[in-house]
């Protein structure tokens, strides 16, 4: 069965620094892999998301995450966060768009 | 586009009560989709629609839940009767199937 792990709950960077999520999953074949982000009292906004082709996927926002077949990982980057990028950050894996599952989620708060 | 519209956006009741939400998704799109988000499981898929028609609604807790789909531009999530436990954010979501899905912003709801 299919299912994604956020290691980490919270983190806490400083604006200006730079910032990777991790996320892997485990799956039977090579899944569709996205990230989504969450600003408190919000739905949930696509940043960026994988179906094949080139590893490194390069999203909105300045983020990018890189899919990693060998550590079945896709970790979320960003070279320096900014105070508006503090939001709850969810990777999710599928089948196909109709399948998905979420991670848990990454809360991510940014000090001045 | 006016996006995925969800009402209400919050919902306070008691315990035993029916509760109805609505969502209607964007023009055009042919899935629809019923998550949960709490803070202990996170968000769960409870139903998805394609052509109007329910797909998979393995996620849905339990009988207490319904949800329908009369027409493309509209579907409801029903619980009858409500508890306490059933308080969350539900989210709806669409996608013209086979891309991406798009939240709605939610529904808070607390049951009291």
């Amino acid at each position: 069965a299919q299912s994604v792990t956020q290691p980490d709950i919270h983190i806490t960077v400083s604006e200006g620094a730079s910032l990777e999520l991790r996320c892997n999953y485990s799956y039977g074949a090579t899944p569709y892999l996205f990230w989504y982000v969450q600003s408190p009292g919000q739905g949930l906004q696509l940043l960026l998301k994988y179906f094949s082709g080139d590893t490194l996927v390069q999203g909105i926002k300045g983020f990018e995450a890189e899919f990693k077949r060998s550590q079945s990982s896709f970790n979320l980057r960003k070279p320096s966060v900014h105070w508006s990028d503090a939001a709850e950050y969810f990777c999710a894996v599928g089948y196909n768009n109709n399948d998905m599952r979420f991670g848990a989620g990454t809360r991510l708060t940014v000090k001045p | 586009d006016a996006g995925v519209i969800q009402s209400p956006r919050h919902e306070v009741t008691e315990m035993g009560q029916e509760v109805t939400l609505r969502c209607k998704p964007i023009s055009g799109h042919n899935s629809l989709f019923w998550y949960r988000q709490t803070m202990m499981r996170g968000l769960e898929l409870l139903i998805y629609f394609n052509n109007n028609v329910p797909i998979d609604d393995s996620g849905m807790p339990e009988d207490r839940f319904s949800a329908k789909m009369p027409n493309a531009s509209f579907s409801t999530l029903k619980i009858q009767p409500s508890e306490p436990r059933d308080s969350a954010v539900y989210f709806c979501a669409s996608s013209l199937s086979g891309t991406l899905q798009y939240f709605g912003p939610g529904t808070r709801l607390l049951v009291l």
